[in-house]
């Protein structure tokens, strides 16, 4: 079954400083894979996806996010945290085969000043 | 578009008692997903619908909890008899072409029975 594994619960960092969450996906056969944000009190927002390409894909909000199947990973970056990006960062693969979608447990991003 | 609307926002009751959230999805989209959220089990997909018909069912906990989807644009989840374990927040999702495909999320009703 495939499985999509978030390996950090939270983490810090300085408002300015880079970022890099991890994500690690099951193989799937035609695997679609997604980055969520939730802010506190609110549903999730789609921040990028990957279905096919170019495996460096561009999101909202300055982020991105690098698919690298030798690894099975697709982890999202941004360069330069905003206080504002404070927030739980969820990673999701679709199975287009299976019409199915598994969620990662999150990652809670906290942004010190 | 206004995006999934999901009422009410908030709702408390007493354990025993019936409760039923709402879900506006967006026009056109065909697939509807009722998710749950706590902090011990994270994001569960309760059941999910195409075309008004219920697809997969396989995450409703228990008999107590009921989707229904009379209509393209409305559906309903049912929980008789509620428990304070059902706590949680419950997110209504929509997408365009299916479980993989980008879903949409609305605000989510919290859920708090005493």
């Amino acid at each position: 079954a495939q499985s999509v594994t978030q390996p950090d619960i939270h983490i810090t960092v300085s408002e300015g400083a880079s970022l890099e969450l991890r994500c690690n996906y099951s193989y799937g056969a035609t695997p679609y894979l997604f980055w969520y944000v939730q802010s506190p009190g609110q549903g999730l927002q789609l921040l990028l996806k990957y279905f096919s390409g170019d495996t460096l894909v561009q999101g909202i909000k300055g982020f991105e996010a690098e698919f690298k199947r030798s690894q099975s990973s697709f982890n999202l970056r941004k360069p330069s945290v905003h206080w504002s990006d404070a927030a739980e960062y969820f990673c999701a693969e679709g199975d287009y085969n299976n019409n199915d979608m598994r969620f990662g447990a999150g990652t809670r991003l906290t942004v010190k000043p | 578009d206004a995006g999934v609307i999901q009422s009410p926002r908030h709702e408390v009751t007493e354990m025993g008692q019936e409760v039923t959230l709402r879900c506006k999805p967006i026009s056109g989209h065909d697939y509807l997903f009722w998710y749950r959220q706590t902090m011990m089990r994270g994001l569960e997909l309760l059941i999910y619908f195409n075309n008004n018909v219920p697809i997969d069912d396989s995450g409703m906990p228990e008999d107590r909890f009921s989707a229904k989807m009379p209509n393209a644009s409305f559906s309903t989840l049912k929980i008789q008899p509620s428990e304070p374990r059902d706590s949680a927040v419950y997110f209504c999702a929509s997408s365009f072409s299916g479980a993989s495909d980008t879903q949409y999320f609305g605000p989510g009703t919290r859920l708090t029975v005493l």
